[in-house]
């Protein structure tokens, strides 16, 4: 198994452009994370996933910002118009919910927005 | 409302002196935890979970309920234990995972 595979790996765009991450979870797991990095902040949770439904999205940061899930091998994570502040590593991660599963996480993508 | 504190946003020790990563929490039901660790151009990957009472590379963490914490220990610390180290917090109903703020542990020679 590949893991979780994300994409871009790097992104670089300016201000105002639209921009949308990538990422596949591990064939059959259940539930999918998308998490910010910033050194700021740490990792925070924007968004996840069960069964491919949003359970809570109190974590994406404004209206700028929309996941979505379309089947259980995609999710995309879209951010439109793009804005300095949002340059970080997106992660997304997966797992097969249960009692205490761990997440595997992806590799990141790292946006810089200019 | 869950929420996971590491006070620390860097731990700097020499190698051979003893680890330890605190890690606070707020939560009010029963917590699921868990240590997490991102090694230099790795991905962020499970190091240990509360449930396990495992020993990881030599890393333990007990979870006190009284006190609301879980901290990371190591008796010795080695060069290659240097990694940013999170903390993180599931609910057992919904499955929600947050993190603390990471630790970076450097660990001089």
């Amino acid at each position: 198994d590949a893991g979780v595979i994300q994409s871009p790996r790097h992104e670089v765009t300016e201000m105002g452009q639209e921009v949308t991450l990538r990422c596949k979870p591990i064939s059959g797991h259940n539930s999918l994370f998308w998490y910010r990095q910033t050194m700021m902040r740490g990792l925070e949770l924007l968004i996840y996933f069960n069964n491919n439904v949003p359970i809570d999205d109190s974590g994406m940061p404004e209206d700028r910002f929309s996941a979505k899930m379309p089947n259980a091998s995609f999710s995309t994570l879209k951010i439109q118009p793009s804005e300095p502040r949002d340059s970080a590593v997106y992660f997304c991660a997966s797992t097969f919910y249960r009692y205490n599963s761990p997440l595997h996480f992806g590799n990141g993508t790292r946006l810089t927005v200019t | 409302a869950q929420r996971v504190t590491q006070p620390e946003k860097l731990l700097s020790v020499f190698k051979g002196a003893p680890v330890e990563l605190k890690c606070n929490y707020s939560y009010s039901g029963s917590p699921e935890l868990f240590w997490y660790v991102q090694y230099s151009r790795q991905r962020l990957q499970l190091l240990l979970r509360h449930i396990s009472r495992e020993s990881i590379k030599g890393f333990t963490a007990d979870l006190n309920k009284g006190e609301t914490s879980f901290h990371l220990k190591k008796p010795f610390a080695q060069e290659e234990d240097s990694a940013m180290y999170y903390c993180a917090l599931s609910s057992s109903n919904t499955g929600k995972l947050i993190f603390g703020q990471g630790t970076t542990l450097q660990v001089k020679p």
